[in-house]
């Protein structure tokens, strides 16, 4: 069974500027989250999907979105971005519907904002 | 506020012998709580995870301690190996919802 995957692995975009990072899944996972790592934050939870809703968001400003689709890949979206969005976002994926399922991580992307 | 903590930033241990990371919790709303190990630039990779309704699971050659009244729970690695070597993070969750709150992570070192 392939892992999760992530794409792009990696972006370099310019203050100001919009990015959008995509997220597939493990098969048969319906359960999708993101996570930001910085070196000052450590891993910070930014949001939880679960057949196209979203269940949970964590405390980032609202340039940050996401969203699910049916089958279950997810995206998400930094608008206007700041110097301090450069970080490693990972997606991670479960079977369950939320609680006690083991969370598998893919290889992430690592975002530069110059 | 740190609802996790890895009081450890680093730990050194001669292979063969036995790795001891440690976590530290304070919401008692946890249920659920995993261990992953992390390379730089690369994501989460998960090693154990443990319900609270457990005192101890084990897999292999590692093995996780939940002491729900301490809220304290611990990675066990027998026998270390040089492979081990990497940060280690642990996590928690609640019911009902996949968000994990992770902690800062404990670099562990492995030497011959």
């Amino acid at each position: 069974k392939a892992g999760v995957t992530q794409t792009p692995r990696y972006l370099i975009k310019t203050r100001g500027q919009q990015v959008t990072l995509s997220c597939s899944p493990i098969s048969g996972h319906r359960s999708v989250s993101w996570y930001q790592q910085t070196p000052g934050q450590g891993l910070q939870f930014l949001f939880e999907y679960f057949s196209e809703t979203q269940r949970n968001k964590g405390n980032f400003p609202g340039r940050f979105s996401g969203r699910q689709f049916s089958n279950s890949r997810s995206e998400m979206n930094v608008s206007t971005l700041e110097l301090g969005d450069s970080a490693l976002y990972l997606c991670a994926s479960s079977s369950g519907q939320g609680g006690g399922y083991e969370q598998y991580f893919g290889p992430g992307t690592r975002l530069t904002v110059t | 506020d740190q609802q996790v903590k890895q009081n450890s930033p680093s730990l050194s241990v001669q292979e063969g012998r036995i790795s001891i990371l440690n976590c530290d919790y304070t919401n008692s709303m946890f249920d659920y709580f995993l261990w992953y190990k992390k390379y730089p630039a690369e994501g989460p990779t998960f090693l154990i995870s443990i319900s609270s309704i457990k005192d101890k699971n084990e897999d292999g050659r590692f093995t996780v301690f939940l002491n729900k009244s301490a809220k304290h729970l611990s990675l066990h690695i027998v026998p270390s190996q040089p492979g081990d070597s990497a940060v280690y993070f642990c996590a928690a969750s609640a019911s009902d919802t996949d968000k994990l709150i992770f902690g800062t992570g404990t670099r562990l070192q492995v030497f011959p």
